[in-house]
Parts: structure tokens; sequence; C-alpha cells
């Protein structure tokens, strides 16, 4: 059974300062990761999608990279502002038959001006 | 931009009602799905619906649960007989367009907070 692990639990930063967000995973039988943003009350925000094929990708001020062998990715956000205070999951694709996607618990990242 | 719809945003109901649940996917979008998170927990895979039935649910996704794409747009989450423990906020998200390839992102919708009492 797929397990999804996210580290650090929280992480508060001052405003500029870049950070790294971790997730690994425990079955490497996954058609592409996810990075997602919420917050507090709200729903899932697609931030960036990697395929099992790549090893980066990048939007804006975000970088994901995954390495499917050891079952890890990381998000990096660069000049981090207050405005990306939110919870950031990472949810990785199975591949079954209705390709479920797999949360881990979530970052819970705050930013302070 | 497209988006993933869902009503009504909150719903409140009494244990033992029954409640559905409505969402518009994407249009073009091939697969759908549901998913809840219970406060202060992980979200959770409840159902996927491919081709105008179920391709994978969980262990969560018993009897008293079902879903129907009634028409050409709308998705829904029916459950039977609520308890306690289905309180919770529930999501349903669409992915995969025609061509695509078996990877696809999944785009989600705003969410409808169940509150069983």
């Amino acid at each position: 059974k797929q397990e999804v692990t996210q580290i650090p639990a929280a992480l508060s930063v001052p405003e500029g300062e870049n950070l790294v967000l971790n997730c690994s995973f425990t079955d490497s039988a996954i058609y592409n990761l996810q990075w997602f943003r919420q917050d507090p009350g709200k729903g899932l925000t697609s931030l960036l999608l990697i395929q099992s094929s790549q090893r980066e990708q990048t939007s804006g001020r975000l970088n994901a990279s995954l390495d499917k062998s050891s079952g890890r990715s990381t998000l990096y956000i660069a000049a981090s502002q207050p405005g990306d205070s939110a919870t950031y999951l990472c949810a990785v694709q199975q591949e079954t038959s209705g390709s479920r996607l797999t949360f881990g618990e979530g970052t819970q990242l705050t930013v302070n001006p | 931009e497209p988006e993933v719809t869902q009503t009504p945003s909150h719903q409140v109901t009494q244990m033992g009602q029954e409640v559905i649940l409505r969402c518009v996917p994407i249009s073009n979008h091939l697969y759908f799905y549901w998913y809840r998170q219970i406060l202060g927990q992980k979200v959770e895979f409840l159902v996927s619906f491919y081709n105008n039935e179920i391709s994978e649910k969980s262990e969560i996704f018993d009897d008293q649960f079902s879903v129907e794409r009634p028409d050409g747009s709308n998705f829904t989450l029916k459950i039977r007989s609520t308890k306690l423990e289905d309180s919770a906020m529930y999501f349903c998200a669409s992915g995969g367009a025609p061509g695509h390839r078996l990877s696809y992102e999944q785009y989600f919708g705003p969410g409808t907070r169940l509150t069983v009492t």
C-alpha cells in the first residue's frame, strides 16, 4: 500500500528566505507526482505536475524535483513571500485502473513579514 | 479558465439522512473523482469514475455511497444514511482529456463541507 510522507509538518520562515519542502513515497509505481497548495478551509490548487519520467519541473518561483527510484520529491520555493503562507500537499498518481491520487499529510508554511 | 465547480459549499444534515453532493467537472475531461478530508487529516481517495462506471474505489466507499453521472455535465456523490463520521470536506476532481496519456493532472473543486449532527 502506498504511503506518502511530508517533512516537516510545519515551517515558519522570514520573508525572502528560500526553502525546501520534502515528500517521500513508498511505492515507485506512479504515473506522476503533483504538488498542491491548500489555503485554510479551501480547495486544492495544483502547483506543479512532474511526470514519472521527468526529474524537474519549474513554475515561477517554484521548482519541484522527482527521484522516482528513491521515492522522493522536493518543492523549492525561492524568495518566499507572506502570500505563500498555506499548506503544501504532495500527491502521487498510482499506476492503478482508476489512477487515484495518494496524498501526504502536508507541510504548513508560514512566511513572516 | 475552465474549473471544477461544486454545490453546495456547505451542507448540514441529521444523522441517518440522505445527502447528494454535486459537481460539474471540466467539460472535456474523461476521469472523475471524489476525495474527502476529515478535519486535520489527510485527503483520502473515495472513488474514480470513467466511461460511465466506477473504475476504482477505496475501502471507505462502502454500500452507503454511490456515484452517478446523470447527464453530460454533472457528477454526483450520494450518501444514503449519513453518520457522524461522514462529516468532512468532500472534493470532486477531474482529469484526462481525449488523446491524453495515462498520466494527467487532476483538477479539484472548492469542496463541499458536510456536517452531520
